[in-house]
Parts: structure tokens; C-alpha cells; sequence
């Protein structure tokens, strides 16, 4: 079964620092993940994704994540945060497998970024 | 601009009251989801749906029921809401074969209170 745990409920970090947000999976098979953004009061938006190809992926806003597999992480980081980067960010595995519910993706519990002036 | 919308942004419902939660895509998407958002527990996945009058629970279904009478719409009910059912409710829909998360599209959800 797949599974996927964030490390961090709450991030903080001043604008124009480093942004490290982490991921570990959990996945019998090769993982498909990705990682998603949440402003306030808005729908879920997708920050990039990794699919078996390159293992640093590059996503929208300046954002990567690096896939490790002998690590079982998928860490999001961004050189300099800026403060629109505040909201939250989820971690996601796609379900492998047969059935009904192939494709159906599996969310971390989510990390608040806060960004401080 | 393609779009997930759902009818309503709050809602305040009576404990035992039917509860009916409208989705409309304009995507020509095969695959329907609606979720539900709570602190500190992420998205859990209710009902989700891969064609017309076709669905299959996903990890929280009891105390809910969907429809899909159209290929644009998925609504989600909650035959007699309760204070638990509180929360954020979140669709998505997406192409089918790109069921590994490409295409997921969600709308802006709808807050729930039930009293």
C-alpha cells in the first residue's frame, strides 16, 4: 500500500530564506508524486510532479523537489521564500495497482509554510 | 480558462437535514472526486467516480452518497447531516488514463457547518 507522511505541520521561515518542506513515502511500487499548494480560501493547485523521469523535478513559483529513492523522500525546497509563498503545501502519492481506485492519489497531512517579513 | 465550481462557498445546515453538494466541470473529464479537508488530517477521499452513473467509496464514505446523472456533475449527499460532517469539501476532476495525478483540477471547495 502507499502511503505518504510530511514531517513538518508548521514551517517558518523569513522572506528570502530557504524553504524546506519534507516528504517521505511509503510505496510497493515505483511512486508516482507530487506536490501540491493551497492559498487561503482557494482550490488545490499542482506545484510540479515526479513520474519515473529526471529525480530533481522543477515546478512553478521557483519550487523543486528532489526524489530520493534510498531515502524514501521527496523534499520541496525554493532558494529565497517570498511572502506570497504562504499557504499550505501537501504531499502526494498516485495509487498503483489494479482496481477501481488506480490513479487515485493519497495526501500528506499538509504543512503550513508561514513566511515572516 | 477550464474550471472545477462548485455551488456554494459556506453553507450552514440543521443537524438531520439532506445535504445535496454540487460539482460542475467543463472539462469533458471521465474521472470525478470529492474529498474532504480537516486540520491536521490532510484530504481523505470519499466517494470518486470514472463514467456516468458509475461510483466507488474511497476511504470515507459512510454517512454520504454520490450521483453522476451527467458526465459534468457529481454531487455528493449527506442524507442526514450530522455536527461531524463539518468541514471543507473539495472536488476534483481529471481525464481518465491520466488517473496518476496529471490532470487533477480541483475547485475552491465549500465550508460546511452543520448545527
Amino acid at each position: 500500500a502507499q502511503s505518504v507522511t510530511q514531517l513538518d505541520s508548521h514551517v517558518s521561515v523569513s522572506e528570502g530564506t530557504p524553504v524546506l518542506l519534507r516528504c517521505n513515502y511509503s510505496s510497493s511500487y515505483s511512486p508516482s508524486l507530487f506536490w501540491y499548494v493551497q492559498h487561503p480560501n482557494k482550490g488545490l493547485q499542482l506545484l510540479l510532479k515526479y513520474t519515473s523521469a529526471a529525480t530533481l523535478v522543477k515546478g512553478i513559483n521557483g519550487f523543486e523537489a528532489e526524489f530520493k529513492k534510498s531515502e524514501t523522500s521527496f523534499h520541496l525546497t525554493k532558494p529565497s521564500a517570498h511572502m506570497s509563498d504562504a499557504a499550505e503545501y501537501f504531499c502526494v502519492v498516485s495509487v498503483r495497482g489494479g482496481g477501481g481506485s488506480q490513479g487515485n492519489l493519497i495526501f500528506g497531512k499538509g504543512t503550513k509554510l508561514s513566511v515572516k517579513p | 480558462d477550464v474550471k472545477v465550481t462548485q455551488s456554494s462557498r459556506y453553507l450552514v445546515k440543521r443537524t438531520g437535514e439532506k445535504v445535496f453538494l454540487e460539482c460542475v466541470q467543463d472539462m469533458d473529464h471521465e474521472n470525478m472526486f470529492w474529498y474532504r479537508q480537516d486540520p491536521g488530517l490532510g484530504l481523505r477521499l470519499i466517494y470518486f467516480s470514472y463514467d456516468v452513473k458509475m461510483k466507488e467509496k474511497g476511504d470515507i464514505p459512510e454517512g454520504y452518497s454520490v450521483s453522476r446523472e451527467k458526465k459534468e456533475r457529481f454531487s455528493l449527499i449527506l442524507e442526514s447531516a450530522s455536527t461531524n460532517q463539518t468541514s471543507m469539501y473539495l472536488c476534483a476532476s481529471s481525464f481518465r488514463g491520466r488517473g496518476r495525478g496529471y490532470g487533477y483540477t480541483f475547485g475552491s471547495g465549500t465550508r460546511l457547518t452543520v448545527v
